[in-house]
């Protein structure tokens, strides 16, 4: 089974508009961690966040917003006032604790902001 | 430049020959792993270091796949015998320690097999 969905396959939004990126996972563990990376056209995945299953304070870092709820397990991402830039794969990954040697990957949101 | 390194960026090889990828991991991390990513997907384990002991292995991996890291340092990815559904993006990635520890990814190295 998929521990980690990411039902939107690719995304197009004009500059300055807000969008959503959704992340759905699965896990018994009662500890884990959740991240989110982009990985631009040069193919690097970037780290951007972190969040651990005791934590479901929502968080926000310039533009980007996180929103996790684990009573249904998502860890949404959010761009406010899209750029060009933000133009990217956007993964959504998940770690068990009692399994921490491997991270679990979604599918990858693309994400394409038209100027 | 203290990232996550990579070599080579891109390999091109015929169908059955071997190839070995090298990733050089941040300097005090001492978990490394290897991840496949194939087009519109995401990574996909592969195995995993902790210094030198290889902990984990994927049960997708192959018998043609065999992975190193001898000094607990760097390490080495070879494919024997490749084939065309090797063709891939090979990740490496390093992380601290601590299972809670983020991965910090390198460039890559791009696997074609004609």
């Amino acid at each position: 089974a998929q521990k980690v969905t990411q039902a939107q396959t690719e995304i197009s939004v004009v500059e300055k508009e807000d969008v959503t990126l959704d992340c759905v996972y699965e896990t018994r563990d009662t500890t884990y961690y959740l991240f989110w990376y982009k990985q631009p056209p040069s193919g690097e995945l970037v780290f951007l966040i972190r969040r651990n299953s005791f934590d479901e304070q929502n968080e926000i870092s310039g533009r980007y917003s996180w929103n996790f709820q684990k009573s249904t397990s998502s860890f949404n991402f959010t761009i406010t006032a899209s750029q060009v830039v933000d133009s990217a794969v956007y993964f959504c990954a998940l770690s068990e604790f009692n399994t921490g040697n491997q991270f679990y990957f979604g599918t990858g949101t693309s994400l394409t902001v038209i100027p | 430049d203290t990232g996550v390194s990579q070599d080579p960026r891109h390999k091109i090889t015929k169908r059955g020959q071997n190839v070995t990828f090298r990733c050089d991991p941040i300097s005090e991390h001492n978990r490394l792993y290897w991840y496949r990513q194939t087009l519109g997907q995401g990574p996909e384990f592969l195995t995993y270091f902790q210094n030198e002991a290889q902990l984990e292995k994927s049960r997708l991996l192959s018998d043609r796949f065999s992975a190193e890291r001898p000094k607990g340092s760097f390490s080495t990815l070879e494919i024997q015998r490749t084939e065309q559904g090797d063709s891939a993006m090979y990740l490496c990635a390093s992380s601290f320690w601590r299972n809670t520890g983020e991965l910090f990814f390198g460039e890559g190295s791009r696997l074609t097999v004609l």
